[in-house]
């Protein structure tokens, strides 16, 4: 069956730690893969995209990871921030009709004082 | 000047009723897309929908419809409503052929009594 999971439901980091969440994948093969920031009573912050023809992606404090033969990827936030605190989503895409995403379920990040 | 917006915010309703969530985006984009986010705060694919076609996901009872007035508009209609139907539901929208970020509402929180 077709699965997509983040690891733990949460994860407490202390601040100016680098925090990693993962997201693996089976039964899928995707095009793309992005990560989503979603705080409480708000929709999701696109953050990242990440091609399967590319390995990292960058932008200011985050980077992406993606192994398409390992089926992960991996999402850092390096020098983390208490206003980092969030739940992180990954999510499969295909091709560029007018497909949609398919979520993972999320990772709540905890960054503490 | 906000990009995606949906009304109402909050919606509670009986069982049995017929209710509508309204979706708007000021963003240009081909492409719009209802998700649902249920009380494990899975987000899931209900519907995409472009100038050419509507995808509908199989698992979505054909009680939910959208309806799609213009291009910057897909309202979500929803008939006879059951308890079930409680969730988050979020708009998104994007331009395919670009980098395929989704832009999503802020979320409608429907309860079903």
């Amino acid at each position: 069956s077709q699965k997509i999971e983040q690891n733990s439901e949460a994860l407490n980091i202390q601040e100016g730690k680098t925090a990693t969440l993962t997201c693996n994948y089976t039964n899928y093969s995707p095009a793309y893969l992005q990560w989503y920031r979603q705080d409480p009573g708000r929709g999701p912050v696109f953050l990242l995209l990440i091609r399967e023809n590319e390995k990292e992606k960058r932008k200011e404090r985050l980077k992406v990871t993606f192994d398409t033969t390992l089926k992960q990827s991996l999402f850092h936030i390096t020098a983390s921030q208490p206003a980092d605190s969030a739940t992180y989503l990954c999510a499969l895409g295909w091709g560029g009709g007018a497909d949609g995403l398919t979520f993972g379920k999320g990772t709540h990040l905890i960054i503490q004082p | 000047d906000t990009a995606v917006s949906q009304t109402p915010k909050y919606l509670v309703t009986q069982m049995g009723n017929d209710k509508s969530i309204k979706c708007e985006q000021n963003l240009g984009h081909d492409t719009m897309y209802w998700y649902k986010q249920d009380s494990k705060k899975f987000l899931k694919i209900m519907f995409s929908y472009n100038n050419k076609e509507l995808i509908i996901n199989e698992t979505v009872p054909n009680r939910f419809s959208p309806k799609s007035p213009d291009k910057a508009h897909l309202n979500l209609h929803i008939n006879s409503l059951e308890l079930g139907d409680s969730a988050v539901y979020f708009c998104a929208s994007s331009r395919p052929g670009t980098s395929y970020e989704q832009y999503f509402g802020p979320g409608t929180r429907l309860t079903v009594t």
